[in-house]
């Protein structure tokens, strides 16, 4: 089955830890992003990246690093800078841009820190 | 940037009645009107969209109107049923952003 595959799923982390969450798309996708979800808040945009070797920051992209050094696979971390990290991540992609066309999201990570 | 509003944030229905959840946004150059649908502990599905030169659009069970001159947009659900609960979300889009409301938790009582 195509999809976003995210990991791990729940993740606990103690403050000043760097923590890295997986997104892997066996879609074809050009672009991958990660969204950031808070209670009763829309989803925020932390980074995007359009194609291989390239990406951009979002809105809320402080505290947080990327890379994109295959197509099917977008790796988030979350630094030790971020102020407030406990949230639900969720990545997702998209056959062309994202606000023309179909997202696809995983399942999500909620990270915790302790 | 683009403000998108989006009530209720909570909305409690009878099985088999309708409801309706309406978006405002404020960035005139938004011509894309997707509406996702988030289960829980799950990430959000794309249910519907509607484009700038489309006033309604209809999909079985549910309907998206659009109103560009007053910037509004609602999201119509008939004959609802237990499986639609879940938090449903609108963005509003544009060439250069992707903007989400903060979601409507959809309770369809049985």
């Amino acid at each position: 089955d195509g999809g976003i595959t995210q990991s791990p799923k729940y993740l606990f982390r103690k403050e000043g830890q760097n923590v890295t969450l997986s997104c892997e798309q066996n879609l074809n996708h050009d672009a991958m992003y990660w969204y950031r979800q808070d209670p009763g808040q829309g989803l925020r945009l932390i980074y995007y990246s359009q194609i291989v070797n390239d990406f951009q920051k979002g809105d809320i992209a402080e505290g947080y690093s990327v890379s994109r050094e295959k197509k099917e696979s977008f790796p988030l971390t979350v630094t030790s800078a971020q102020k407030n990290p406990t949230a639900f991540y969720l990545c997702a992609s998209s056959e062309g841009q994202r606000y023309t066309g179909e997202l696809f999201f995983g399942e999500g990570s909620r990270l915790t820190v302790l | 940037g683009e403000n998108v509003e989006q009530h209720p944030s909570t909305l409690s229905v009878q099985e088999g009645d309708s409801a309706v959840i309406k978006c405002t946004y404020s960035d005139s150059a938004s011509n894309y009107f997707p509406w996702y649908k988030q289960e829980l502990g799950k990430g959000p599905q794309l249910i519907i969209d509607i484009r700038s030169n489309v006033g309604e659009k209809k999909d079985q069970r549910i309907a998206v109107t659009l109103n560009k001159t007053a910037k509004h947009f609602s999201l119509h659900i008939t004959e609802t049923q237990p499986e639609d609960s879940a938090v449903y979300f609108c963005v509003s889009g544009s060439a250069r952003q992707l903007t989400f409301g903060s979601g409507t938790q959809l309770t369809v009582l049985p």
